[in-house]
C-alpha cells in the first residue's frame, strides 16, 4: 500500500528565510505528484504538478522537485513571506487515487 | 468558470439522519471523486467516477452512496449519518488520464451529534 510522509509537521520561520518541505512516498509506481496548499478552513489550491518522467517544476517563487526512484519530493520556496502561511500537502496519483500525505503546517513570521 | 463547486459548506445532522453532498463541476471532467479529510489522517478517497453510469469503491467507502447521472454532478449520500462520520469532505475532478492534476472544491465541514 501506497504511503505518503510528510516532514516536518510543522515549521516556523522568519521572514524572508528561504525553505524546503519534505516528502517521501513507499511506492515508486506513480504517475504523478502534486503538491497543494490549504489555509485553514478552505479548500486544496494546487501549486505544481510534476509528472513522473519529470524531475522538477517551477511557478514564481516555488520549485518542487521529484526523484521518483528513491522516493521523494522537495518543495523549494524562496525568500518566504507571511501569506505563504498555511499547510503544504503533498499527494501521489496513482491509477484512479490519490494519497495524501498529512501535511506540513508552515508559519511564517513578519 | 466556477470550477468545483460543493455545497452545503457546514451541516450538523443528528445520528441517523441522512443528508446528500452536492458536487458540480463546469470543467467537462470525467473523472470526480469524493474524499474525506480527518486530523492527523490526511484525506482519503471515499468513492469516485471515470464518467456517467460509472462509479467504484476508494479506501473508506462504509457507509456513503454515490450515483453519476451526469458528467458535471456527483453527489455523495450518507444514509445513515455516525459520529464517525463527522470530517471535512472535497470533492475533486480531473480529466479522465493520469497525467492529469486535480481540482478541488472549497469543502464541507460535516458535524454528526
Amino acid at each position: 500500500k501506497q504511503e505518503v510522509t510528510q516532514i516536518p509537521a510543522a515549521l516556523s520561520v522568519p521572514e524572508g528565510e528561504n525553505l524546503v518541505l519534505n516528502c517521501s512516498f513507499t511506492d515508486s509506481a506513480i504517475y504523478n505528484l502534486q503538491w497543494f496548499r490549504q489555509d485553514p478552513g478552505k479548500g486544496l489550491t494546487s501549486l505544481l504538478l510534476i509528472q513522473s518522467s519529470q524531475r522538477e517544476q517551477t511557478s514564481g517563487r516555488l520549485n518542487a522537485s521529484l526523484d521518483k526512484s528513491s522516493g521523494r519530493s522537495t518543495l523549494y520556496i524562496a525568500a518566504s513571506q507571511p501569506g505563504d502561511s498555511a499547510t503544504y500537502l503533498c499527494a501521489v496519483s496513482l491509477d484512479n487515487d490519490m494519497r495524501f500525505g498529512a501535511g506540513t503546517r508552515l508559519t511564517v513570521k513578519p | 468558470n466556477a470550477g468545483v463547486t460543493q455545497t452545503p459548506k457546514f451541516q450538523v445532522l443528528k445520528t441517523g439522519q441522512s443528508m446528500t453532498l452536492q458536487c458540480a463541476q463546469d470543467m467537462n471532467h470525467e473523472y470526480m471523486s469524493w474524499y474525506r479529510q480527518d486530523p492527523g489522517m490526511g484525506l482519503r478517497l471515499i468513492h469516485y467516477s471515470v464518467g456517467a453510469g460509472i462509479t467504484d469503491q476508494g479506501e473508506v467507502p462504509n457507509g456513503y452512496n454515490v450515483s453519476r447521472s451526469t458528467t458535471e454532478d456527483f453527489p455523495l449520500r450518507l444514509l445513515s449519518a455516525a459520529p464517525s462520520q463527522t470530517s471535512v469532505y472535497f470533492c475533486a475532478s480531473k480529466k479522465d488520464s493520469a497525467f492529469y492534476g486535480y481540482t478541488f472544491g472549497s469543502g464541507t465541514r460535516l458535524t454528526v451529534v
